[in-house]
């Protein structure tokens, strides 16, 4: 089944603590992405990735790293989480950036930075 | 930069009602438009898209038309069942995907 995997689903954590959300997905897509999605607010990217080892910020990338060591992963890294990353984040990929691709999503971690 | 803009919510209907749900965008080329749906619990996933002015896109009965004069993509659906309760999301793809703030629909039996 084509799929892109979060994990975890939940997760609560300390100010400081730093976490590592991963991604994969098994479509052999070469563009993927991490959201994140605050009420109100819509979904925001954070980065994004045309494809190994290339990577980019989106709108709201601080306060996150991410790495492309390998094609279907794309984990998200919060070294020093802060409450104001409280949120629902979602990982998407696509097969490419064209407009007219369409992006599959993850089915979200929740994140609670305390 | 580009954006998109759609209603606010809550919207609540009762079963059998239509819905229609207003989205209009500003964008400086020329975007793919797209609704997402997101199931309670779930990520998003695709509902329909229109890749140039005049398409409509459709898929379980919900249908919208990428209308450029108007600057809009008006998601509709004649007959709503309680399982479309959702948050429904409008977005515009130009290289870079930028969404609609979501608008919740919540169908009564």
């Amino acid at each position: 089944e084509a799929q892109v995997t979060q994990n975890p689903r939940y997760l609560i954590t300390v100010t400081g603590k730093k976490l590592t959300v991963t991604c994969s997905q098994n479509m052999n897509h070469e563009y993927m992405s991490w959201y994140r999605q605050d009420p109100g607010l819509g979904l925001r990217q954070i980065y994004y990735s045309m494809n190994v080892e290339v990577t980019d910020k989106g709108d709201v990338p601080e306060g996150y790293k991410v790495s492309r060591k390998e094609k279907r992963n794309f984990p998200l890294i919060l070294e020093s989480p802060s409450p104001n990353q409280t949120s629902l984040y979602f990982c998407a990929s696509s097969s490419g950036r064209a407009p007219g691709n369409e992006q599959f999503f993850g089915p979200g971690t929740r994140l609670t930075v305390l | 930069g580009n954006s998109v803009t759609q209603m606010e919510g809550p919207v609540t209907l009762s079963e059998e009602a239509f819905l229609t749900i207003n989205c209009t965008y500003t964008a400086t080329g020329y975007p793919s438009l797209f609704w997402y749906v997101q199931y309670p619990g779930e990520g998003l996933q695709l509902l329909l898209k229109a890749t140039k002015a005049d398409d409509k896109g459709s898929n379980k009965g919900f249908e919208a038309t990428y209308r450029k004069e108007t600057t809009s993509f008006h998601l509709e659906k004649g007959s709503v069942q309680v399982s479309d309760s959702a948050v429904y999301f409008c977005a515009l793809n130009d290289y870079k995907l930028s969404f609609g703030a979501g608008t919740t629909v919540t169908v009564r039996a």
